[in-house]
């Protein structure tokens, strides 16, 4: 079945360094998403890429859709105390009623 | 966006109990899905709740096991039967934008479940 991986599992970093979790897909999606989630929350949506090389920004964070739309990446420039927390991708295979597959997570703690 | 509101928000269960979850929506949406996460780990999708029919399962997971209502379309409940410490576990309920070519769900906050 369809397997989306993600990289790193775990990440440590010093505030205002730079961060980047990578997703990779055994199939080609239709669009990837990526989420947050803040220790003891739920997952918050963060973006949606459709387009294959599609890159979109929010403020410090740069998220990218591969050309094949097998894999994507999120970064993030100068980290701070609330970026903390565990980043999801999940894929859609399909369109309309397809389930998304969540990666693993990466879970992003920092030092102040 | 869609506001989700899920109860209960925590139980402790004996095994071989059984604990229903609900699930409420503040507006009419067409796709609901219920998941698992466990501490640490990633979401698993347990079922997608159809309004008015039974509900879809993902491998691994049995209606009569974990059997799901979705009498309308801003409401939905889970049951987790025949309780057992692996069912211990967060359910968490989840919802899509109703918008077109819009993919992006929500989610409830979650119910988190000890089982003993």
């Amino acid at each position: 079945g369809q397997q989306v991986m993600q990289i790193p599992q775990y990440q440590h970093v010093q505030e205002g360094e730079d961060f980047t979790t990578y997703c990779n897909s055994s199939t080609t999606l239709s669009n990837i998403q990526w989420y947050k989630q803040r220790p003891g929350g739920h997952p918050v949506f963060l973006i949606q890429l459709v387009k294959s090389g599609e890159v979109k920004k929010q403020k410090r964070l740069t998220f990218q859709f591969g050309e094949a739309k097998k894999n994507s990446s999120l970064h993030i420039t100068a980290t701070q105390t609330t970026d903390v927390g565990t980043y999801f991708c999940a894929g859609q295979k399909g369109q309309g009623a397809q389930k998304l597959v969540f990666g693993q997570g990466t879970r992003l703690t920092i030092n102040p | 966006s869609a506001v989700i509101s899920q109860k209960p928000s925590r139980d402790i269960c004996q095994r071989g109990t059984s604990l229903t979850i609900q699930c409420q929506v503040d507006s009419q949406v067409t796709m609901m899905f219920w998941y698992r996460q466990q501490p640490g780990q990633s979401l698993t999708l347990i079922a997608t709740a159809n309004q008015g029919s039974e509900a879809t399962y993902e491998s691994g997971f049995v209606i009569d096991k974990f059997p799901i209502s979705r009498p309308n379309l801003t409401f939905s409940t889970l049951t987790v039967s025949n309780m057992s410490p692996e069912d211990s576990s967060i359910y968490l309920c989840s919802v899509r934008s109703p918008r077109i070519d819009n993919y992006e769900q929500y989610f409830g906050p979650g119910t988190r479940l000890t089982v003993t």
